[in-house]
């Protein structure tokens, strides 16, 4: 089966830099997503590691470990706009292209 | 990436009775997936909708509390049938689809905020 596991909340400073991990066990790797979710809204998309290392994506990084099972979600010169719901998500092995979602780390940007 | 209308974007309903929910997708797609995200919450798969066969339910969730239309490649329903106060969720649908620099990736509607009282 799978699991995934990131922190519920985080709290960081205007301007500043934040981590957000996820790690996860699956029995099938194919790929893992990030998402942002504001309240009320839809989850868009953020970013698509399939292969180990660091993809940027202007203020945004997202890096895997597939041999650890873990990823983080990096974000630089963080904006008040930037409080949301991240989530992190792989898609079921074997089971028709559905997503599996982590609980969502709760992102608060503080001035 | 595909775009997706989804409607209701929020409702307001009696326990008891039914809301249907409606997804119209401006490309063809194989599959559409509809999602529950209770409050607080993340998102839940509810089943993988089929043009042309009977969806498939993850465990949990069964067709008579929320069955599933899919008449063609772009469009599908949701109905929330006999709702209570526990049934106050959004409810998201979402397509497979083209992503930039991401090869494919998964696209949501704008979602259903539904609130049974």
């Amino acid at each position: 089966g799978q699991n995934i596991d990131q922190p519920t909340e985080m709290t960081a400073t205007e301007g500043a830099i934040v981590q957000i991990n996820c790690t996860y066990q699956t029995s099938g790797f194919n790929g893992l997503f990030w998402y942002q979710q504001h309240a009320g809204e839809a989850p868009t998309f953020l970013s698509y590691n399939v292969l180990d290392g660091l993809e940027e994506k202007g203020r945004f990084s997202s890096f895997l470990s597939r041999s650890k099972g873990y990823s983080y979600l990096l974000l630089k010169e963080l904006q008040m706009k930037d409080s949301a719901s991240y989530l992190c998500a792989v898609p079921g092995y074997n089971q028709g292209g559905k997503l599996i979602f982590g609980q969502g780390t709760e992102l608060s940007v503080k001035p | 990436s595909a775009v997706i209308s989804q409607k209701p974007s929020r409702d307001i309903c009696q326990r008891g009775t039914s809301l249907t929910i409606q997804c119209q997708v401006d490309s063809q797609v194989t599959m559409m997936f509809w999602y529950r995200q209770q409050p607080g919450q993340s998102l839940t798969l509810i089943a993988t909708a089929n043009q042309g066969s009977e969806a498939t339910y993850e465990s949990g969730f069964v067709i008579d509390k929320f069955p599933i239309s899919r008449p063609n490649l772009t469009f599908s329903t949701l109905t929330v049938s006999n709702m209570s106060p526990e049934d106050s969720s959004i409810y998201l649908c979402s397509v497979e689809s083209p992503l930039p620099r991401a090869g494919y990736g998964y696209t949501f509607g704008s979602g259903t905020r539904l609130t049974v009282v």
